[in-house]
This record gives structure tokens, C-alpha cells and sequence, in this order.
């Protein structure tokens, strides 16, 4: 069974850094493309980036471009995203997902910005 | 960026119903196009990729159609279980977008 686990999501003051992680079981992790999408409170689904199974292709929504880097380690089937210069508006639930049109979903981890 | 229009933005039906929500991209996109059931607290699921192609272990009450710019999704007789927050994306070309989301109201 595909199983993707997010963690990483806590409270922080806005300008802060923080690392969100998604520990991928249940599949052949290194296979695969995988995606960070994040859903505000209350509001709808917003794509944040995706990284291909080798990592040689990259992208990233303008919103979080030079501020968020999306990588993975294939050996500890995780994928990661490092969040720097935090704002209020990054409040959200991320959700990690595999394949370009998300086939599976983790369960989420919540950031909340805010002083 | 492309554009994904959904609509309606919310819907009241009953059980037994078909229901159709429509979805629109800006531009061409193919059939790059998935659906997401997303229930109140609950990570979204995914129902159809390749606009028209049942995600395994998804009920056959739901199915997909269209290519270009217009797409469908359509439930065949609505149970309560269906009563959720519906979403598209088109995957056709970076970045990803997601339509706005259609509300499936009793």
C-alpha cells in the first residue's frame, strides 16, 4: 500500500525557517515524481513544486520560488521542502503527492506563521 | 500560467442524483487533466487522471470526459459518502494549477 507521511508543520514567527518532510513507503520511491501542494485555511489547492525521480527537473510556483527548495534523498525514500523567509500567508496544510497528477496524497502537516 | 475554471463553485443535490461539474482551461491542454474528492479535515483523494481514466479502487459511479479546453466530471447517482469539495488540475504544463473547486451540497 502507498503510504506518503508529512511531518514537520509547527508554529513559526514570520521570517522564520522551517523543514517539512515526507517519508514515501510502499512503492519504489526513486521511481517516481513527486509534488508539494499546500491548502490555506478554508481556501482551495495551490501547486507549490515538483521534482522529478532523479532530481534533475525542478520546479516551483512563483510564490515561493527563491524562498522554498524542494529536494530528496532517494536511500531514505523522504522528500523535503525548506521553507525560508516565512510570511503569513504560508499558513497552510502541505501535502506531499506522487506523479505529476498526484495519484496519491499524504495525510498533511499544518505551518502556521504568525507572531 | 493556465487557468483552471471550474463551475458551478457549489452545488445542492440529493441522493440519486447525476451530477456534472464542468472544468475549463485557458488554454489547450489535452487530456492532462485529473480529479480530487477532498472531505472537510481530509487530505484530497484522487478519482480520474488522463481526463477519462478511473484512478484503481475508485467507484465506476464516477467518470470523466473531454480533451482541449473542456472537461466534465460527472457522478451517476450520488450517495452521501460523495458529498465533498471536488477539484481539477491540469498537469499539462508547469506550473500546475488547480479550478477553484465545486461544493457538492444535500
Amino acid at each position: 500500500e502507498v503510504q506518503l507521511v508529512e511531518s514537520g508543520g509547527d508554529l513559526v514567527q514570520p521570517g522564520g525557517s522551517l523543514r517539512l518532510s515526507c517519508a514515501a513507503s510502499g512503492f519504489t520511491f526513486s521511481d517516481y515524481a513527486m509534488n508539494w501542494v499546500r491548502q490555506a485555511p478554508g481556501k482551495g489547492l495551490a501547486w507549490l513544486s515538483y521534482i522529478s525521480s532523479s532530481s534533475s527537473t525542478i520546479y516551483y510556483a512563483d510564490s515561493v520560488k527563491g524562498r522554498f527548495t524542494i529536494y530528496r534523498d532517494n536511500a531514505k525514500n523522504s522528500l523535503y521542502l525548506q521553507m525560508n523567509s516565512l510570511r503569513a500567508e504560508d499558513t497552510a496544510v502541505y501535502y506531499c503527492s506522487r506523479r505529476s497528477y498526484s495519484d496519491s496524497w499524504g495525510q498533511g502537516t499544518l505551518v502556521t506563521v504568525s507572531s | 500560467d493556465i487557468q483552471m475554471t471550474q463551475s458551478p463553485s457549489s452545488l445542492s443535490a440529493s441522493v440519486g442524483d447525476r451530477v456534472t461539474i464542468t472544468c475549463r482551461a485557458s488554454q489547450g491542454i489535452s487530456n492532462y487533466l485529473a480529479w480530487f474528492q477532498q472531505k472537510p479535515g481530509k487530505a484530497p483523494k484522487s478519482l480520474i487522471y488522463a481526463a477519462s481514466s478511473l484512478q484503481s479502487g475508485v467507484p465506476s459511479k464516477f467518470s470523466g470526459s473531454g480533451s482541449g479546453t473542456d472537461f466534465t466530471l460527472t457522478i451517476s447517482s450520488l450517495q452521501p459518502e460523495d458529498f465533498a469539495t471536488y477539484y481539477c488540475q491540469q498537469y499539462s504544463i508547469y506550473p500546475l494549477t488547480f479550478g477553484g473547486g465545486t461544493k457538492v451540497e444535500i
